[in-house]
Parts: structure tokens; C-alpha cells; sequence
């Protein structure tokens, strides 16, 4: 079946510019995570959805950095005036459930954003 | 604070030796803890996870690792390398209860495996 997809799979854009960085998760998968990878601060998480609600969002950097999801499925990261130090690989991943067996997150391929 | 702590950068090992890579962890309460592998411009691919139960966790591709609480460790192992195994390994936690239910992984260690 089809895995969580990501969209763009890069992205250049100039210092100051908005972004907005697309995930679909596996059909039927009710969390959704975004992390962060970079070469300095390995892999770090963003934020996790349950549904459209997003129940902890202490990962996000700064109030540049903002991300929803509707229809409980699609969700959008979206980085206002970027800066340089925002060049990383943005991973989203998906779980069924948050319990037990249901837990496991599958992660997409990911988003390089490059912040000239 | 919970952590992960993957105290090799890299590993190498000949193609057909068993290879391990270690992870340990520090966590206030039981932990879940999962291996993922990550292959060059790809994302994470998930390979095992313990939750509970048999200390010894068989995963994909004839991955195993073994939950170790004395030694709050939780090393990948493989009884027989494959060049195809050269990847980077990252460890990760998740503490039971957490209401976050986020992934707190370690820094990665790079495998070679050579022919």
C-alpha cells in the first residue's frame, strides 16, 4: 500500500521567503509527527497531531514555524521569513494509533529545504 | 531528561560477520525503543520496536535486538552482515505515558559493511 508521502521533495528559497511543506500520512493513520533533521542537531521533533488537534507543539523552534491538519488526514508545515539556519531535511511520519502495537511511526522520504 | 545515546559513529564490519550497534538509553519511566535505518536521500524505515514481553526482538531483513533493563541498553544486532546492510541506524525511545508520544532518538551510527 502506499507509504506517507512528502511534498516538495527539495526546496530553495531565499532568506526571508515563506515555505510550506506538504505531508500526506497512510490512509487511516490518526497521529502524524513532524521532525526535523539537520547535520548539527540530528533529529529532533516538531510537533504531533492527534486527528486535527495538535496536542504538543514544543518542538517548533520559534513562532515562525507553524503547521495544521484538516480532515484528520494532510497536514502542512509552513516556515514564515525563512533563515538560514532552517536548511534541513523536514520527516514526516504516521502511526494508526498511539497505543501498544498501533504506535509504530512510518516516516516519509522527507523535504530538503535549502535556505540560500 | 529522556535520551538516547549511540556511542559509535560509525561501525565497520566484513560482509558475512555478525555485526552489533549499540544504544542505550536514559528515561524516567518504561520506555518503548525502536531501530530505524536510513539509506542515502531516503527517509527512516522502520525495522523493530519492544514494548513488552521476550527480551529479544526480531525485526526486518534478519534484524534482532535485545532489551537489556539492568543495562538500560537495547543493541541491533545481525548473525551474518550483507554489503546491502551499509546504512545509517538510528536508536529511539518513547516513554510509556508520555502524552507526546514523540521519538527522542539518538545522534545515528554509520554501518559499512565491506565485501
Amino acid at each position: 500500500g502506499a507509504g506517507v508521502s512528502q511534498s516538495p521533495s527539495n526546496k530553495v528559497t531565499e532568506k526571508g521567503k515563506d515555505v510550506e511543506l506538504r505531508c500526506d500520512p497512510i490512509s487511516g493513520h490518526t497521529a502524524l509527527y513532524w521532525y526535523r533533521q539537520s547535520l548539527g542537531q540530528g533529529l529532533e521533533f516538531l510537533i504531533y497531531f492527534q486527528g486535527n488537534s495538535a496536542p504538543d507543539k514544543s518542538g517548533l523552534p520559534s513562532d515562525r514555524f507553524s503547521a495544521e491538519r484538516t480532515g484528520g488526514s494532510v497536514s502542512t508545515l509552513t516556515i514564515q521569513r525563512t533563515q538560514q539556519e532552517d536548511s534541513a531535511v523536514y520527516l514526516c511520519a504516521s502511526s494508526l494509533g498511539v497505543t501498544g502495537n498501533s504506535d509504530t511511526q512510518y516516516f516519509g522520504p522527507g523535504t530538503r529545504l535549502t535556505v540560500l | 531528561a529522556q535520551s538516547v545515546a549511540q556511542p559509535e559513529d560509525q561501525v565497520n564490519v566484513a560482509e558475512g560477520n555478525p555485526l552489533t550497534v549499540k544504544c542505550t538509553y536514559s528515561v524516567s519511566g518504561n520506555p518503548y525503543l525502536f531501530w530505524y535505518v536510513q539509506y542515502p536521500n531516503r527517509g527512516l524505515q522502520f525495522l523493530l520496536k519492544y514494548i513488552t514481553g521476550d527480551n529479544l526482538v526480531k525485526g526486518s531483513y534478519g534484524f534482532e535486538a535485545e532489551f537489556n533493563k539492568s543495562q538500560t541498553s537495547f543493541h541491533l544486532k545481525k548473525p551474518s552482515a550483507l554489503v546491502s546492510d551499509s546504512a545509517l541506524y538510528f536508536c529511539a525511545v518513547r516513554v510509556r505515558g508520555d502524552s507526546s508520544y514523540k521519538l527522542i532518538f539518538g545522534s545515528g551510527t554509520r554501518l559499512l559493511v565491506r565485501p
